[in-house]
């Protein structure tokens, strides 16, 4: 069974800018959360998706976006970018709600994100 | 809000040695733990989970972790490491509650010098 795909895997985009990063789960799960990792804050929650519908969300600001697509492919939007957002971008899929705790997540490879 | 804490930043070993991760989370209801490695270049991958029953859980490749309630710990521990257990651990907690998210650890590189 095919895991977690994440396009694109590098991506270099300029201050003010957006980026659109998309997800695919593996065949079957329908819930997708995104995960930002930098060295100094490690691994940071942004929002899970499931049924199309943004379940939790974390502590970021409003330029992260995201949304979920009725087969369950999800993208994440980050406009305006600052150089804060370097970081790699992780995507897990997993059969139910990630929250529900009976669940397991798998992750994806991460969208290495430079942001100039 | 919930936090979770791993002991040890950098730990270098040699081959054969035990090894043990601490991790503690700060949170006083049921949770659901895990240990997740990150080999260099490689993507994150579920080393073992806790939901309930046996605090004791055995995960892939050798690896075990104890959950101790009292102590708000989920250690990790391997009888014998090898060179190729070279990665980032990351522990993780989630609340057994709808709507509870993930919350990693800052994670803990382990170097096995062969």
């Amino acid at each position: 069974k095919a895991g977690v795909t994440q396009t694109p895997r590098y991506l270099i985009k300029t201050r003010g800018q957006q980026v659109t990063l998309s997800c695919s789960p593996i065949s079957g799960h329908r819930s997708v959360s995104w995960y930002q990792q930098t060295p100094g804050q490690g691994l940071q929650f942004l929002f899970e998706y499931f049924s199309e519908t943004q379940r939790n969300k974390g502590n970021f600001p409003g330029r992260f976006s995201g949304r979920q697509f009725s087969n369950s492919r999800s993208e994440m939007n980050v406009s305006t970018l600052e150089l804060g957002d370097s970081a790699l971008y992780l995507c897990a899929s997993s059969l139910g709600l990630a929250g529900s705790g009976t669940d397991t997540q798998y992750f994806g490879p991460g969208t290495r994100l430079t942001v100039l | 809000a919930q936090s979770v804490s791993q002991h040890n930043h950098h730990v270098i070993l040699s081959e054969a040695a035990s090894l043990e991760l601490g991790c503690n989370y700060s949170y006083g209801g049921t949770v659901n733990l895990f240990w997740y490695v990150q080999y260099p270049g490689q993507h994150l991958q579920l080393l073992l989970k806790y939901f309930s029953g046996d605090p004791l859980v055995k995960g892939i490749k050798g690896f075990e972790a104890e959950f101790i309630k009292s102590k708000f710990s989920f250690n990790l521990r391997k009888p014998s490491v090898q060179w190729s257990d070279t990665a980032e651990y990351f522990c993780a907690v989630n609340a057994d509650n709808y709507g509870q998210n993930f919350v990693f650890g800052p994670g803990t590189r382990l170097s096995v010098l062969p």
